[in-house]
């Protein structure tokens, strides 16, 4: 069974960069031709989705982030992780580590995730 | 990028009525579509891809069907447990984007 952690600082403050690790077990990262992703979810709002890496180690990532988005993966740990530049109130939200084969089909519990002085 | 709109945006429902929900793609995607439902709180849990398949584990009362730009989501007598807010997500083109939602509650 594949189990997803998201882990990282719940509070951020504006202009400084949100790190955060997803810790994958019961699958690798680095085979299996899967996406690895990243989604996040302001308060009450849907779901966006920002990037992925690929098994290869390609990424992809959405353009209304693109330049401020970096996603990595270190296969040694079998993690992947999100770092968000230069962030504001506006990316105050719950962001879900996923595995995409078929649709996403294995997600993270998701960690909030708030910026503020 | 490519638009998803869902309808309705709620719906109240009783224990074991039949729901339709709508998606609706601002250009063709083929097949490339995927249902979610999530409760509050909880990430969200894949029920359907490729339009109609169902995801291992899903209760056969949820289906899905279209191609191109309308897509539907059934849900085949409704249970306690379905109450929750349902998203489609298109992944023919980045980037990958998803419905508004659609929030099934109880009548």
């Amino acid at each position: 069974q594949v189990q997803l952690q998201e882990s990282g600082p719940g509070l951020v403050k504006p202009s400084e960069t949100l790190s955060l690790t997803c810790t994958v077990s019961g699958g690798s990262v680095s085979s299996g031709s899967y996406y690895w992703n990243w989604i996040r979810q302001p308060p009450g709002k849907g779901l966006e989705w920002v990037g992925y890496i690929y098994y290869t180690g390609a990424t992809n990532y959405n353009p209304s982030l693109k330049s401020r988005v970096t996603i990595s993966a270190d296969t040694s740990k079998n993690q992947f992780s999100l770092q968000l530049s230069s962030v504001t109130a506006a990316d105050t939200a719950v962001y879900y580590c996923a595995r995409a084969d078929q649709g996403l089909d294995y997600w993270g519990p998701g960690s909030l995730v708030t910026v503020s002085s | 990028d490519l638009q998803m709109t869902q309808s309705p945006s709620s719906v109240s429902a009783s224990v074991g009525d039949r729901v339709t929900i709508t998606c609706r793609a601002s250009r063709h995607i083929n097949t490339w579509l995927a249902w979610y439902q999530q409760k509050p709180g909880k990430a969200p849990e894949l029920l359907i891809y490729a339009a109609s398949s169902l995801q291992g584990g899903v209760p056969s009362r949820f289906s899905g069907s279209g191609s191109g730009t309308d897509f539907t989501l059934t849900i085949s007598g409704l249970q306690p447990e379905d109450f929750a807010t349902y998203y489609c997500q298109q992944a023919n083109s980045f980037p990958f984007t998803f419905g508004p939602g659609t929030r099934v509650d109880i009548k």
